[in-house]
């Protein structure tokens, strides 16, 4: 069976510019995740969807970061004007359900490194 | 806001070696996760505690739960190179504490 995959795997972009990350969970699980992980540091929570609603975002940096799920499956983050600072590994997780018992499936992230 | 301090930071030590790493609130948690991440991926769940006081073995780790809920200890017996990660805590999936680098030398 398929893991979570993301998309692209690595991104280099140049300040200023738009990025797209995708996010494809494991197909039946409610619930999505972003996490923005800085070198050498822990997991900082970005958005969660149950369904195709964000019942929280506030981990959303600042209005540069919007995402979105459609059809229950497949997700993206988007981060407009980027900078120096957003550069980071972005990790996506998916699980059944939500709530602090479910198993969480990372994908492998999507390295972003912004000039 | 709930949060979650590791420690240490960072461990390195030789294989044979015991160690244990902490992770601590100041909030109840209703449960409990450590999860570990090998560079280059993503993090993969050990196991999930749920009563206070609890206590649990996966072979060479043992992971215990604080009576109060609030805290909780990896304890890992006869480290191997292959336990070298990010040793990671979560309460409610979505605040993670910051981590412990484990590095362990053949």
């Amino acid at each position: 069976g398929a893991g979570v995959s993301q998309s692209p795997s690595n991104k280099v972009t140049e300040k200023g510019k738009d990025v797209e990350l995708r996010c494809d969970p494991i197909s039946g699980h409610t619930a999505l995740y972003w996490y923005r992980q800085r070198l050498g540091q822990g997991l900082e929570f970005l958005i969660y969807f149950q369904g195709n609603s964000a019942p929280d975002k506030s981990g959303l940096p600042s209005d540069r970061f919007s995402a979105e799920r459609t059809g229950e499956s497949v997700s993206t983050l988007t981060i407009q004007r980027t900078q120096q600072e957003d550069s980071a590994v972005y990790l996506c997780a998916s699980s059944l359900l939500a709530g602090g018992l479910e198993t969480q499936y990372f994908g492998p992230g999507t390295r972003l490194l912004v000039l | 806001t709930q949060l979650l301090e590791q420690s240490p930071q960072f461990l390195s030590i030789q294989e044979g070696e015991n160690l244990t790493v902490y992770c601590n609130s100041s909030s109840v948690f209703s449960s409990l996760q450590w999860y570990r991440q090998e560079p280059g991926e993503g993090p993969v769940l050990l196991v999930t505690v749920v009563t206070g006081g609890e206590v649990k073995k996966l072979k060479r780790l043992t992971f215990q739960f604080g009576d109060a809920r609030k805290d909780s200890s990896l304890h890992i017996t006869a480290a191997q190179p292959g336990d070298t990660g990010l040793y990671l805590c979560t309460g409610n999936m979505l605040t993670f504490g910051g981590g412990t680098r484990l590095m362990v030398k053949p």
